[in-house]
């Protein structure tokens, strides 16, 4: 069965250091894999996508993301942490010998502290 | 283009009462899905549709119906609104039926059922 964690509820930086969201996943085919971020009061929107080919995938507003096939790892990084990046983050994943249901983890919030 | 809209934006109903979320999508896109997003709890996929006139069951389809007689929306009805039933509701649409297409959300709806 395909899953997805998100190991940490909540992460804190400060701002100018880098980030990182750690996901972690499983699946029985192939892994496509997404980041979604959710702003207060909004809908998700979505970031970056890793699907094949180059394990660092670069998305919007300068997060990217690695992907390590031997890790089952796909965690977003940012060099330089904006205050405006304070969101609620989603890691989530389908499986290729699933073409229907993307299951999402349970999302991480991350503050940047000024 | 106004990507996905959903209405109403907020609502509240007594136990026992029915209500239709509505989702229109202007994408011409093939899927549609209807989440939940509870506290800690990430998204939970309720019903999703993988073209005009098809449904199928996601996560947690019980206690609601899905309808999609146009490709364009997609309907979310709840026959007797229970208090487990409080919670944001979001719907999404996507392009085709690649398991790598990311879904695009609409705002969500607010439900409280008392």
């Amino acid at each position: 069965a395909q899953s997805v964690a998100q190991p940490e509820d909540q992460v804190n930086v400060a701002e100018g250091n880098p980030l990182t969201v750690k996901c972690t996943y499983s699946v029985s085919g192939n892994p496509y894999l997404f980041w979604y971020v959710q702003y207060p009061n909004r809908g998700l929107q979505f970031l970056l996508k890793y699907i094949t080919g180059d394990n660092l995938v670069k998305g919007s507003y300068g997060f990217e993301a690695e992907f390590n096939k031997s890790q089952t790892s796909f965690h977003l990084k940012k060099p330089s942490a904006l205050v405006s990046d304070s969101a609620l983050y989603f890691c989530a994943v389908r499986d290729s010998n699933r073409d229907d249901k993307i299951i999402f983890g349970k999302g991480t919030r991350l503050h940047i502290l000024p | 283009n106004a990507g996905v809209t959903q209405t109403p934006k907020f609502r509240v109903l007594k136990t026992g009462q029915s209500m239709t979320l509505l989702c229109a999508q202007d994408m011409n896109h093939e899927y549609m899905y209807w989440y939940r997003q509870d506290p800690g709890m990430g998204l939970r996929l309720i019903h999703y549709s993988v073209g005009e006139g098809t449904t199928a069951k996601g996560e947690v389809p019980d206690g609601y119906n899905v309808s999609r007689l146009k490709k364009q929306n997609f309907l979310l009805g709840l026959e007797s609104a229970a208090p487990s039933q409080t919670s944001v509701y979001f719907c999404a649409s996507s392009y085709g039926a690649s398991s790598y297409n990311e879904q695009f959300f609409g705002p969500g709806t607010r439900l409280t059922v008392l």
